[in-house]
């Protein structure tokens, strides 16, 4: 079967570090993709992961281990315009599979 | 250069109603995928495109969805009769590459959605 889990929930504070996990197990892989999703918004593109190893993008980075099926995302600095779901999705043989998201809450 | 474009960006209908979704891709990508998105889950993908031939469509509910890529640039989804259940986000995404290339363009950029409510 195809499964993706990432935390549900998760809360913070303004220029703290938070890890967002998911781990997969999917027939195929193709690379692991992270969106962002505000809320009542369109998922918008963060990062993609083909090989292991991380990722760096400004505040954002994106780790991978294709062994272990694990990947998380790590945001930086963080401002409360960062409250939003993360989705992580896994390119399987033809299709991308999403995870239900995690909904972070930045607090001041 | 522009993003994914659809409309409208949100419909009320009573059930049984008819209703159909537009979207418009980024020019230049071939493939253009369907995905219903319900509260607090992540999108699911409902068909997908290459051009204008359905490559992938085994998660549309064909008794009462249909879609079309006439041209292969624009597309529609359609829902006749809509039910209760069918309220959601309708989103609609676009990529350069199909995804089955492992390569950073197959990277799918998504419309703002349209959001149905099925009364």
């Amino acid at each position: 079967g195809q499964n993706i889990d990432q935390p549900t929930e998760m809360t913070a504070t303004e220029g703290a570090i938070v890890q967002i996990n998911c781990t997969y197990q999917t027939s195929g892989f193709n690379g692991l993709f992270w969106y962002q999703q505000h809320a009542g918004e369109a998922p918008t593109f963060l990062s993609y992961n083909v090989l292991d190893g991380l990722e760096e993008k400004g505040r954002f980075s994106s780790f991978l281990s294709r062994s272990k099926g694990y990947s998380y995302l790590l945001l930086k600095e963080l401002q409360m315009k960062d409250s939003a779901s993360y989705l992580c999705a896994v390119g399987g043989t033809d299709k991308l599979i999403f995870g239900t998201g995690t909904r972070l809450q930045v607090f001041p | 250069e522009a993003g994914v474009v659809q409309s409208p960006r949100y419909k009320i209908i009573e059930k049984k109603q008819p209703v159909a979704f537009w979207c418009n891709p980024i020019s230049g990508h071939n493939t253009l995928y369907w995905y219903r998105q319900n509260l607090g889950q992540g999108p699911e993908l409902l068909i997908r495109y290459e051009n204008e031939e359905a490559v992938d469509d085994s998660q549309l509910p064909k008794d009462r969805f249909s879609a079309e890529r006439l041209k292969g640039v624009d597309s529609t989804l359609k829902i006749q009769p809509a039910e209760l259940g069918d309220s959601a986000v309708y989103l609609c995404a676009s990529s350069l590459d199909p995804p089955s290339l492992a390569a950073s363009t197959d990277t799918q950029y998504f419309g703002p959605g349209t959001r149905l409510t099925v009364l």
